[in-house]
């Protein structure tokens, strides 16, 4: 019984760079998240899927920002032509079923951007 | 718009005492209100969580007391341990609807031997 991993754990950037974080939900789980987490806040939402779709993504900041997870299960999170302020902890959690239900959170993936 | 604010920022308690952390939330459509506990260099994991029908919830060590009419609650831990160091966030979101989690700024709890 796996949890929720993520992976690179850390990476660096450049400004300017496009960078991909991968998720790996608990196997199963139909929901997954997306949260950014900056230094000392709490996480913010970034984005929603249930199974393959991406039903609620309102939380991405901007159109730098794209997400996917085609086969409905592992996840990505792309951030193109990376900013300084995108410096953060971006964390992925999952959730079992479709309602309210406990999201598992993954140890994130923090990113620098130089 | 902060929607839900968290207090105190940080929290010193001595072994055995009471830790108590505050919450208020602004949107009266949140139905569901989790605490979460972080460790560093992990992510926040669920402790608790209540819904406004009840206006206490308590497992173990941990208890929340929820105030609909001041839109507030709270997260008391009882007896609390050096193992209890941790952040942890109050969240609030809906039981239908929209799944997002909406967190509080988080409280670093220090409990000293």
């Amino acid at each position: 019984g796996a949890g929720v991993s993520q992976s690179p754990r850390y990476k660096v950037a450049k400004r300017g760079q496009d960078v991909a974080l991968r998720c790996d939900p608990i196997s199963g789980h139909v929901s997954l998240f997306w949260y950014q987490q900056a230094l000392g806040q709490g996480p913010e939402f970034l984005t929603y899927f249930q199974n393959e779709a991406q039903l609620d993504k309102s939380g991405l900041p901007s159109d730098r920002f794209f997400a996917e997870r085609p086969e409905g299960s592992v996840s990505t999170l792309k951030i193109q032509r990376t900013q300084q302020e995108d410096s953060a902890v971006y964390l992925c959690a999952s959730s079992k079923s479709t309602g309210q239900d406990t999201q598992y959170f993954g140890p994130g993936t923090r990113l620098t951007v130089l | 718009q902060q929607q839900v604010k968290q207090s105190p920022q940080s929290l010193i308690v001595q072994k055995g005492g009471i830790s108590i952390i505050n919450c208020a939330y602004e949107n009266t459509a949140f139905d569901y209100f989790p605490w979460y506990q972080q460790f560093p260099g992990k992510g926040p994991a669920l402790l608790i969580a209540i819904r406004p029908d009840v206006s206490e919830k308590k497992e173990g060590r941990f208890t929340i007391s929820f105030n609909k009419s001041a839109k507030q609650f709270s997260l008391h831990i009882m007896d609390s341990q050096p193992g209890d160091s941790a952040t942890y966030f109050c969240a609030a979101s809906y039981i239908s609807g929209r799944r997002a989690l909406t967190f509080g700024s988080g409280t670093r709890l220090q409990v000293q031997p």
